[in-house]
Protein backbone atom coordinates (compact mmCIF):
# COMPACT_ATOMS: atom_id res chain seq x y z
CA UNK A 1 0.00 0.00 0.00
CA UNK A 2 1.27 3.31 -0.91
CA UNK A 3 -0.01 5.25 2.24
CA UNK A 4 -1.22 8.90 1.77
CA UNK A 5 0.15 10.94 -1.04
CA UNK A 6 0.69 14.51 -0.84
CA UNK A 7 2.34 16.78 -3.11
CA UNK A 8 4.06 19.09 -3.76
CA UNK A 9 6.68 17.92 -0.91
CA UNK A 10 7.92 21.31 -1.01
CA UNK A 11 6.19 24.49 -2.29
CA UNK A 12 8.39 28.55 -2.10
CA UNK A 13 6.01 30.69 -2.86
CA UNK A 14 5.40 34.84 -3.10
CA UNK A 15 3.23 36.56 -0.95
CA UNK A 16 -0.30 36.72 -2.76
CA UNK A 17 0.20 34.25 -5.15
CA UNK A 18 -2.25 31.07 -5.72
CA UNK A 19 -1.17 27.84 -3.48
CA UNK A 20 -2.83 24.53 -4.00
CA UNK A 21 -1.52 21.51 -2.00
CA UNK A 22 -2.73 18.10 -3.05
CA UNK A 23 -3.36 14.68 -1.41
CA UNK A 24 -4.89 11.15 -2.38
CA UNK A 25 -5.70 9.30 0.37
CA UNK A 26 -5.38 5.23 1.19
CA UNK A 27 -7.73 3.35 -0.58
CA UNK A 28 -11.09 2.59 1.01
CA UNK A 29 -10.40 5.12 3.68
CA UNK A 30 -13.77 7.44 4.46
CA UNK A 31 -12.22 10.15 6.48
CA UNK A 32 -9.75 12.70 5.38
CA UNK A 33 -8.17 15.32 7.23
CA UNK A 34 -6.25 18.38 7.00
CA UNK A 35 -3.71 19.86 9.39
CA UNK A 36 -1.09 22.31 9.73
CA UNK A 37 1.80 22.28 11.89
CA UNK A 38 4.02 25.58 12.91
CA UNK A 39 6.65 25.48 15.92
CA UNK A 40 4.37 28.21 17.48
CA UNK A 41 0.83 26.43 17.28
CA UNK A 42 1.89 22.83 16.77
CA UNK A 43 -0.35 20.72 14.99
CA UNK A 44 -3.81 22.05 14.15
CA UNK A 45 -6.63 20.53 11.91
CA UNK A 46 -8.01 22.19 9.68
CA UNK A 47 -10.74 20.79 8.30
CA UNK A 48 -12.12 16.98 7.84
CA UNK A 49 -14.39 15.13 5.43
CA UNK A 50 -16.04 11.92 5.58
CA UNK A 51 -17.17 10.26 2.01
CA UNK A 52 -16.54 13.41 0.19
CA UNK A 53 -18.10 15.64 2.27
CA UNK A 54 -17.07 18.61 4.47
CA UNK A 55 -17.93 17.80 8.18
CA UNK A 56 -15.75 20.43 10.31
CA UNK A 57 -14.00 23.37 9.14
CA UNK A 58 -14.12 25.47 12.19
CA UNK A 59 -10.19 25.23 11.99
CA UNK A 60 -9.27 27.00 8.51
CA UNK A 61 -7.94 30.29 9.79
CA UNK A 62 -9.93 32.92 7.24
CA UNK A 63 -11.52 32.91 3.89
CA UNK A 64 -8.66 32.57 1.86
CA UNK A 65 -8.24 29.25 2.77
CA UNK A 66 -10.60 26.32 0.58
CA UNK A 67 -10.51 22.81 0.85
CA UNK A 68 -12.59 20.16 -1.59
CA UNK A 69 -12.67 16.89 -2.01
CA UNK A 70 -14.12 16.05 -5.70
CA UNK A 71 -14.26 11.95 -5.05
CA UNK A 72 -12.84 9.69 -2.68
CA UNK A 73 -9.47 9.82 -4.18
CA UNK A 74 -8.65 12.98 -4.45
CA UNK A 75 -8.33 16.26 -2.34
CA UNK A 76 -7.31 19.83 -2.40
CA UNK A 77 -6.28 22.81 -0.03
CA UNK A 78 -6.18 26.18 -1.30
CA UNK A 79 -5.02 29.29 -0.43
CA UNK A 80 -5.83 32.74 -2.17
CA UNK A 81 -3.96 34.67 -1.27
CA UNK A 82 -1.09 33.66 0.59
CA UNK A 83 0.74 35.76 2.97
CA UNK A 84 4.28 35.09 4.79
CA UNK A 85 2.07 33.74 8.01
CA UNK A 86 0.63 30.61 6.26
CA UNK A 87 4.45 29.15 6.38
CA UNK A 88 3.93 25.77 7.95
CA UNK A 89 3.78 22.55 7.45
CA UNK A 90 0.45 20.89 6.02
CA UNK A 91 -0.45 17.56 6.78
CA UNK A 92 -3.12 15.25 4.71
CA UNK A 93 -4.36 12.06 6.91
CA UNK A 94 -6.88 9.22 6.44
CA UNK A 95 -8.53 7.00 8.26
CA UNK A 96 -11.22 4.27 7.96
CA UNK A 97 -14.30 5.00 9.90
CA UNK A 98 -13.85 8.22 12.71
CA UNK A 99 -13.53 8.06 16.48
CA UNK A 100 -10.32 6.62 17.80
CA UNK A 101 -9.35 4.79 14.78
CA UNK A 102 -6.00 5.10 13.57
CA UNK A 103 -5.15 8.50 11.30
CA UNK A 104 -2.35 7.63 8.82
CA UNK A 105 -0.71 10.85 8.34
CA UNK A 106 1.06 11.92 4.66
CA UNK A 107 4.87 13.26 4.41
CA UNK A 108 3.45 16.64 4.33
CA UNK A 109 4.04 19.76 2.52
CA UNK A 110 6.35 22.16 3.49
CA UNK A 111 5.16 25.86 2.55
CA UNK A 112 7.08 28.61 2.36
CA UNK A 113 5.54 32.44 1.88
CA UNK A 114 8.38 34.92 0.99
CA UNK B 1 -11.14 25.40 24.44
CA UNK B 2 -10.12 22.23 25.07
CA UNK B 3 -6.21 21.95 25.43
CA UNK B 4 -3.50 19.64 25.79
CA UNK B 5 -0.25 20.18 27.76
CA UNK B 6 2.96 18.53 27.03
CA UNK B 7 6.10 18.68 29.44
CA UNK B 8 8.77 18.77 28.62
CA UNK B 9 9.22 20.50 25.57
CA UNK B 10 12.78 18.91 24.90
CA UNK B 11 14.34 16.44 26.66
CA UNK B 12 17.73 15.38 25.80
CA UNK B 13 19.42 12.07 27.41
CA UNK B 14 22.03 9.44 27.42
CA UNK B 15 21.38 6.32 25.62
CA UNK B 16 20.41 4.01 28.41
CA UNK B 17 18.62 6.10 30.48
CA UNK B 18 14.62 6.44 31.46
CA UNK B 19 12.58 9.30 30.84
CA UNK B 20 8.73 10.17 31.18
CA UNK B 21 6.56 12.22 28.92
CA UNK B 22 3.74 14.23 30.14
CA UNK B 23 0.65 15.17 28.61
CA UNK B 24 -2.28 16.99 30.94
CA UNK B 25 -5.74 18.88 30.26
CA UNK B 26 -8.41 20.43 32.35
CA UNK B 27 -10.82 18.64 29.72
CA UNK B 28 -12.20 15.01 29.75
CA UNK B 29 -11.16 12.85 26.74
CA UNK B 30 -12.72 9.42 25.40
CA UNK B 31 -9.72 8.60 24.42
CA UNK B 32 -6.18 9.84 23.62
CA UNK B 33 -3.27 8.96 21.39
CA UNK B 34 0.40 9.05 21.33
CA UNK B 35 2.08 9.33 17.77
CA UNK B 36 5.79 9.70 16.93
CA UNK B 37 6.95 12.47 14.21
CA UNK B 38 10.54 11.75 12.71
CA UNK B 39 11.97 14.77 10.80
CA UNK B 40 10.39 15.21 7.37
CA UNK B 41 8.13 13.14 7.62
CA UNK B 42 4.42 12.60 8.90
CA UNK B 43 3.17 11.58 13.05
CA UNK B 44 2.94 7.82 12.85
CA UNK B 45 0.60 6.60 15.94
CA UNK B 46 1.79 4.48 18.80
CA UNK B 47 -0.77 3.76 20.65
CA UNK B 48 -4.41 4.76 21.76
CA UNK B 49 -5.32 4.16 25.61
CA UNK B 50 -9.41 4.11 26.15
CA UNK B 51 -10.00 3.40 29.71
CA UNK B 52 -9.29 5.64 33.07
CA UNK B 53 -6.19 3.93 34.22
CA UNK B 54 -5.38 1.93 31.01
CA UNK B 55 -1.83 0.80 31.08
CA UNK B 56 -0.35 -0.43 27.69
CA UNK B 57 3.24 -1.61 27.20
CA UNK B 58 4.58 -1.37 23.76
CA UNK B 59 8.42 -2.96 23.92
CA UNK B 60 10.49 -0.58 25.60
CA UNK B 61 7.36 2.20 25.91
CA UNK B 62 4.52 2.20 28.67
CA UNK B 63 1.83 4.06 28.26
CA UNK B 64 -0.74 5.33 30.96
CA UNK B 65 -3.98 7.03 30.66
CA UNK B 66 -4.96 9.08 33.92
CA UNK B 67 -7.82 7.44 36.10
CA UNK B 68 -10.06 10.75 35.12
CA UNK B 69 -9.21 10.72 31.52
CA UNK B 70 -7.77 14.03 31.96
CA UNK B 71 -4.15 13.01 31.40
CA UNK B 72 -1.58 10.59 30.13
CA UNK B 73 2.09 9.74 30.28
CA UNK B 74 4.71 7.84 28.12
CA UNK B 75 7.54 5.92 29.91
CA UNK B 76 10.70 4.55 28.36
CA UNK B 77 12.90 2.20 29.44
CA UNK B 78 16.44 2.19 28.80
CA UNK B 79 16.11 4.89 25.64
CA UNK B 80 17.98 4.30 22.32
CA UNK B 81 18.96 6.81 19.81
CA UNK B 82 16.50 5.39 17.37
CA UNK B 83 14.03 6.41 19.84
CA UNK B 84 14.72 10.26 19.31
CA UNK B 85 11.99 12.19 17.50
CA UNK B 86 9.02 14.08 18.54
CA UNK B 87 6.35 12.44 20.64
CA UNK B 88 2.81 14.09 19.90
CA UNK B 89 -0.43 13.26 22.47
CA UNK B 90 -4.14 13.93 20.76
CA UNK B 91 -7.25 13.54 22.87
CA UNK B 92 -9.83 12.44 20.57
CA UNK B 93 -13.04 14.78 20.97
CA UNK B 94 -16.18 13.89 19.39
CA UNK B 95 -17.78 10.75 17.43
CA UNK B 96 -15.55 11.01 14.30
CA UNK B 97 -12.07 11.26 15.13
CA UNK B 98 -11.27 15.33 15.29
CA UNK B 99 -8.27 15.23 17.13
CA UNK B 100 -6.62 17.82 19.59
CA UNK B 101 -2.78 17.68 19.93
CA UNK B 102 -0.46 18.82 22.34
CA UNK B 103 2.79 20.60 21.20
CA UNK B 104 4.83 17.91 21.83
CA UNK B 105 8.01 16.88 23.00
CA UNK B 106 11.33 17.17 21.11
CA UNK B 107 13.27 13.76 22.26
CA UNK B 108 17.15 13.07 21.48
CA UNK B 109 18.61 10.28 22.57
CA UNK B 110 22.50 10.61 22.52
CA UNK B 111 24.75 7.76 22.14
Amino acid sequence: DAGVIQSPRHEVTEMGQEVTLRCKPISGHDYLFWYRQTMMRGLELLIYFNNNVPIDDSGMPEDRFSAKMPNASFSTLKIQPSEPRDSAVYFCASSFGGGARTQYFGPGTRLLVL
Amino acid sequence: TQLLEQSPQFLSIQEGENLTVYCNSSSVFSSLQWYRQEPGEGPVLLVTVVTGGEVKKLKRLTFQFGDARKDSSLHITAAQPGDTGLYLCAGVVGSQGNLIFGKGTKLSVKP
